[in-house]
């Protein structure tokens, strides 16, 4: 079965600061996926990854994909509290994906 | 919204009892895939429905099944709930998987 491992898990911040989510999983895979949950909420898709080298970007948020290392990374540039959430990575394929742990962010005023 | 429903989105039944949750995917998905997200598991795959057939199993029980029906509507049925079977259930439809699956509200489920 697939694994995928984030980390870290928790992730304490101040607002202005950059820090970074790494996503590693452990068989090929066709698609990474990065998701937002706030709590009680359901799942907000940020990012699809589709090939080696691929990075998106979405205001304070960068995701890159580097498939022959299996790991992507979450780039956050200077925090502020509306990102306050839980992240998640997900990979598969058409038939299923499986996420990670999730990593859970607070960023402090 | 985003366009995928699910029902009802809070449901509290005894141990031993069987309950069914209801999903529809958003308008010309033909995919439906459901989740269990439960503090001590994270975020189960559970099955897949591509019109009408199941495509992949994940880690459900053989107390759980589902089907997709001809308008495409999901339904996930639990039967002899247990405590531990008190979690968000999510679907999930897609049209594409390159442009990535959109979720439902989720279903609290509470088991006592």
């Amino acid at each position: 079965e697939l694994k995928v491992e984030q980390n870290p898990l928790f992730l304490s911040m101040q607002e202005g600061k950059n820090y970074t989510i790494y996503c590693n999983y452990s068989t090929t895979s066709d698609r990474l996926y990065w998701y937002r949950q706030d709590p009680g909420k359901s799942l907000e898709s940020l990012f699809v990854l589709l090939s080696n080298g691929a990075v998106k970007q979405e205001g304070r948020l960068m995701a890159s994909l580097d498939t022959k290392a299996r790991l992507s990374t979450l780039h956050i540039t200077a925090a502020v509290h509306d990102l306050s959430a839980t992240y998640f990575c997900a990979v598969g394929n058409f038939n299923k994906f499986y996420f990670g742990s999730g990593t859970k962010l607070n960023v402090k005023p | 919204d985003s366009g995928v429903t699910q029902t009802p989105k809070h449901l509290i039944t005894a141990t031993g009892q069987r309950v069914t949750l209801r999903c529809s995917p958003r308008s010309g998905d033909l995919s439906v895939y459901w989740y269990q997200q439960s503090l001590d598991q994270g975020l189960q795959f559970l099955i897949h429905y591509y019109n009408g057939e199941e495509r992949a199993k994940g880690n459900i029980l053989e107390r759980f099944s589902a089907q997709q029906f001809p308008d495409l509507h999901s339904e996930l049925n639990l039967s002899s709930l247990e405590l531990g079977d008190s979690a968000l259930y999510f679907c999930a439809s897609s049209a594409d998987p390159n442009y990535g699956y959109t979720f439902g509200s989720g279903t609290r489920l509470t088991v006592v």
